[in-house]
């Protein structure tokens, strides 16, 4: 079982650079999301999606946007990277919108230089 | 913003004691669920345990169990005979229930430490 797949791992981007981090889940999951983790501290939500075509912003969604075109797939997309966004990134997927246990990816790690 | 707060940064336990990790939160749902995630130092995500505001027992999961408090809107992770490979960081994360897209908005974690 694959689960979420998160690409690329690792990525060095200099400041004004963009970049696509790429996520997709092979569990029909409607509920999708994007979290970055600062070192030593909590995940804090970028952007959500309950489903295809539906997103909305999270707590942190200055200089980033997604999309969500289908089931599987939810791309971040960073314009204009800033040192502010160095950070791991985590995409993750839920069943449904209650009980359900999030499941994550194994993270992206970002620097901007 | 409905805010999680661990206020333990980092903690020691001793090898085969046991430990508790505190959580409280802030909600005005009637409806909500808790989460404990544990992340080691590789970095992944690995869920724990989980309990729901309506469920009347406490949940329970192997070596986890959470001492949730409604009433005190409390939800602390007790592990049981630590273990070396319980050191990580622990996550407590809040989710309103069919409500606000299935967010888990998560606590700045705690980072724990098992001496031998």
């Amino acid at each position: 079982n694959a689960g979420v797949t998160q690409t690329p791992k690792f990525r060095i981007l200099k400041i004004g650079q963009s970049m696509t981090l790429q996520c997709t889940q092979d569990m029909n999951h409607n509920y999708m999301y994007w979290y970055r983790q600062d070192p030593g501290m909590g995940l804090k939500l970028i952007y959500y999606s309950v489903g295809a075509g539906i997103t909305d912003k999270g707590e942190v969604p200055n200089g980033y946007n997604v999309s969500r075109s289908t089931t599987e797939d939810f791309p971040l997309r960073l314009e204009l990277a800033a040192p502010s966004q160095t950070s791991v990134y985590f995409c993750a997927s839920r069943a449904g919108q209650g009980y359900e246990k999030l499941f994550f990816g194994s993270g992206t790690q970002l620097s901007v230089l | 913003a409905q805010k999680i707060t661990q206020t333990q940064p980092g903690m020691f336990v001793q090898e085969k004691e046991a430990v508790t990790l505190d959580c409280t939160y802030d909600t005005s749902d009637q409806s909500y669920g808790l989460f404990w995630y544990k992340q080691p130092s590789s970095g992944e995500m690995i869920f724990l345990i989980y309990q729901g505001s309506y469920d009347e027992q406490n949940a329970t999961e192997g070596r986890y169990s959470l001492n949730f408090q409604k009433a005190r809107k409390s939800a602390n992770l007790v592990i049981s005979a630590s273990q070396l490979g319980d050191s990580a960081m622990y996550f407590c994360a809040r989710v309103s229930i069919y409500n606000q897209g299935g967010k888990l908005i998560f606590g700045q974690g705690t980072e724990l430490s098992v001496k031998p």
